[in-house]
């Protein structure tokens, strides 16, 4: 079975400074792909990043890079030069071979300090 | 652009009632979902659908239907509400086959109280 993995609650960074948020994932499928979202505290969904699991490049999307390692089964989101809008939950989410369903981590809680 | 709407945005029920979320979107998704998200415990896939007449069972089924007569509806159904379904539901949606590296567009959930 498909699993997602974030071990990390809660994390802290200050203001202007990188913060990585961990995840890790099961799956037997060779064809995934990997997502990032942000859920504000208003509570809407934001779509940050994709990482497809045959992409040999990291993705990348402004401030918003994903550290692929593929044999070691983790996508980690590396947000860089943090601001206190970065604030939020952050998810991360599996999506299966067929592309019919994503599963998602449960989630790190981001605080960045001024 | 509506994107995913639903409704009602919040709900309180007693236990033993039954209701349908709504969900509808817009821009001809084949695939919809439905999750939960529950403190520490992120967003678990209830249902999924990958076009209409097309369903299937996500993580956490038990207690939940679903039905997917047109592209554009994919409502959510409570049987019998118990205070353990307390929870905010999300509508997701997305392209189907061939473009999964899109990602799911959200609805802004639906809070539901079961007392």
């Amino acid at each position: 079975a498909q699993k997602i993995t974030q071990t990390q609650p809660g994390m802290f960074v200050q203001e202007k400074e990188a913060v990585t948020l961990d995840c890790t994932y099961d799956t037997s499928d060779q064809s995934y792909g990997l997502f990032w979202y942000k859920q504000p505290s208003s509570g809407e969904m934001i779509f940050l990043i994709y990482q497809g699991s045959y992409d040999e490049q990291n993705a990348t999307e402004g401030r918003y890079s994903l550290n692929f390692q593929k044999a070691r089964k983790s996508a980690n989101l590396v947000i860089s030069a943090s601001q206190l809008g970065d604030s939020a939950m952050y998810f991360c989410a599996m999506r299966d071979t067929g592309g019919f369903k994503t599963i998602f981590g449960a989630g790190t809680r981001l605080f960045v300090k001024a | 652009n509506a994107g995913v709407t639903q409704t009602p945005k919040f709900q309180v029920l007693k236990t033993g009632q039954s209701m349908t979320l709504q969900c509808a979107q817009d821009m001809n998704h084949e695939y919809m979902s439905w999750y939960r998200q529950d403190p520490g415990m992120g967003l678990r896939l209830i249902h999924y659908s990958v076009g209409a007449g097309i369903t299937d069972q996500g993580e956490v089924p038990n207690g939940y239907n679903v039905s997917r007569s047109t592209t554009e509806d994919f409502p959510l159904r409570l049987l019998s509400a118990a205070p353990s379904q307390t929870s905010v539901y999300f509508c997701a949606s997305s392209p189907g086959q061939g473009m999964s590296n899109q990602p799911q567009h959200f609805g802004d959930g639906t809070r539901l109280s079961i007392l």
